[in-house]
């Protein structure tokens, strides 16, 4: 079985400053890897997923995350941060099988 | 609109009171799924299924029970619920089975049990 490491399990950070949430998973076999938001009191949105080519993917709300397979790493990037971004954020990871595994959440908050 | 329903938001029962926690998707997808949240936790899925009646274990099945009889529906059973599963719950689904698709998620089940 995967497993999912989010470093920072807190983030703070002030608007329109960049910020990264970082991701590790365990495995070097062929993974797909998918970063999700979960606003407050709603269901987790798909933001962007690291199928297979370039290894850096582009998402929804200018969020981008960089596959580094040597460092089986995943992490989320955003060059400039809007109040709107504060949620929590989840990292997953299958391997092509029937499960996903998805790591245990980093908060991010964003100041004004 | 492409979603995932769930029903109830929100339920508070007793310790041994059987409840139904419903999850219906509107987009055809095979592969449905729940999951439960806790603090410090992350998501951890509960059961899953590949298509109708093709349901499997998660890495945290004890206490529940699933069906799947129709394509859109999946909903998930507490036979005799405790405090320990007191939590939130989310269904999700995908197209099939093969994990490159992502997940459509519906809005949450928070479950309370006293």
């Amino acid at each position: 079985a995967q497993s999912v490491t989010q470093l920072d399990s807190q983030v703070p950070v002030f608007e329109e400053a960049p910020v990264e949430l970082r991701c590790n998973y365990s495995s070097s076999v062929s993974v797909y890897l998918f970063w999700y938001v979960q606003y407050p009191n709603q269901g987790l949105q798909l933001l962007l997923k690291y199928l297979s080519g370039s290894t850096l993917v582009k998402g929804i709300n200018g969020f981008e995350a960089e596959f580094n397979k040597s460092q089986t790493s995943f992490h989320l990037r955003k060059p400039s941060v809007h109040i709107s971004d504060t949620a929590e954020y989840f990292c997953a990871v299958s391997d092509s099988g029937n499960q996903f595994y998805f790591g245990t959440g980093t908060s991010l908050t964003v100041i004004p | 609109e492409a979603q995932v329903t769930q029903n109830p938001r929100y339920l508070i029962t007793v310790t041994g009171k059987k409840l139904t926690v419903t999850c219906s998707q509107n987009m055809n997808h095979e592969y449905m799924s729940w999951y439960r949240q806790d603090p410090g936790l992350g998501l951890r899925q509960i059961y899953y299924s590949m298509n109708v009646e093709v349901t499997d274990k998660g890495d945290v099945p004890e206490g529940y029970k699933v069906s799947r009889k129709e394509k859109r529906n999946f909903p998930l059973i507490l036979e005799s619920p405790s405090p320990n599963q007191t939590s939130l719950y989310f269904c999700a689904s995908s197209l099939f089975w093969g994990s490159d698709y992502g997940y459509t998620f519906g809005s949450g089940t928070r479950l309370t049990v006293v």
